[in-house]
């Protein structure tokens, strides 16, 4: 199984400012993927972090909001630009080898905007 | 687009007791199938997965079981114990992204 790290694990961050957050990665992974987890809700989809390439996002998720990076095979990261209370949420980090095998999540991102 | 319910909502037993989860999704071309717990305020801790060809997993005192066809999995908890207490969510695979259920909500009383 994958370890996960991601940093960091909370943060308290004023409206209108960017965080970025972290996941690396114990091995080669094909997929990563960004949840983000509204409170009381279950996680919805960020985006699928392509590695080299840019990131693919789903509906309601833009660039410009939410710009990640994957420079390579074990890491990536995910910024929450120009944030709003509505932002806080707690941000998760998952990778897959394949669509044949477990997802593995890090342990989260909590983060509180006011 | 998939949807993914999970029920009940939220679920209080007495330590001991047998129980089932219930997952249901409105697509059935699913990759896999996986159950998740999660604890206040943390990541997600995968339990067991299920390929979209077998019928049922098993692990320790956990029991998962697909019928793909019909579009639902349950996860059976034996003996239950306070350590269970978490939320359990499912997830199903499929056009490339997983999604999620909202989960069910276990508490195990002492």
């Amino acid at each position: 199984s994958a370890v996960i790290s991601q940093k960091p694990s909370r943060d308290i961050c004023q409206r209108g400012t960017s965080l970025t957050i972290q996941c690396q990665v114990d091995s080669q992974v094909t997929m990563m993927f960004w949840y983000r987890q509204q409170p009381g809700q279950s996680l919805t989809l960020i985006a699928t972090a392509n590695q080299g390439s840019e990131a693919t996002y789903e509906s309601g998720f833009v660039i410009d909001k939410f710009p990640i990076s994957r420079p390579n095979l074990t890491f990536s990261t995910l910024t929450v630009s120009n944030m709003s209370p509505e932002d806080s949420s707690i941000y998760l980090c998952s990778v897959e080898e394949d669509e044949n095998t477990e997802a593995f999540f890090g342990q989260g991102t909590r983060l509180t905007v006011v | 687009k998939q949807e993914v319910t999970q029920i009940p909502a939220a679920l209080s037993v007495p330590e001991g007791e047998n129980l089932v989860l219930n997952c249901s999704f409105t697509d059935s071309a699913i990759y896999n199938l996986q159950w998740f717990r999660q604890d206040p305020g943390k990541g997600l801790t995968s339990l067991l997965l299920i390929q979209s060809s077998q019928r049922e997993q098993t692990s320790g005192r956990l029991n998962a079981s697909l019928d793909k066809s019909s579009g639902r999995s349950t996860l059976y908890i034996a003996a239950s114990q306070p350590g269970d207490s978490a939320t359990y969510l499912c997830a199903v695979y499929n056009a490339g992204k997983s999604t999620f259920g909202d989960g069910t909500t276990l508490t195990v009383k002492p």
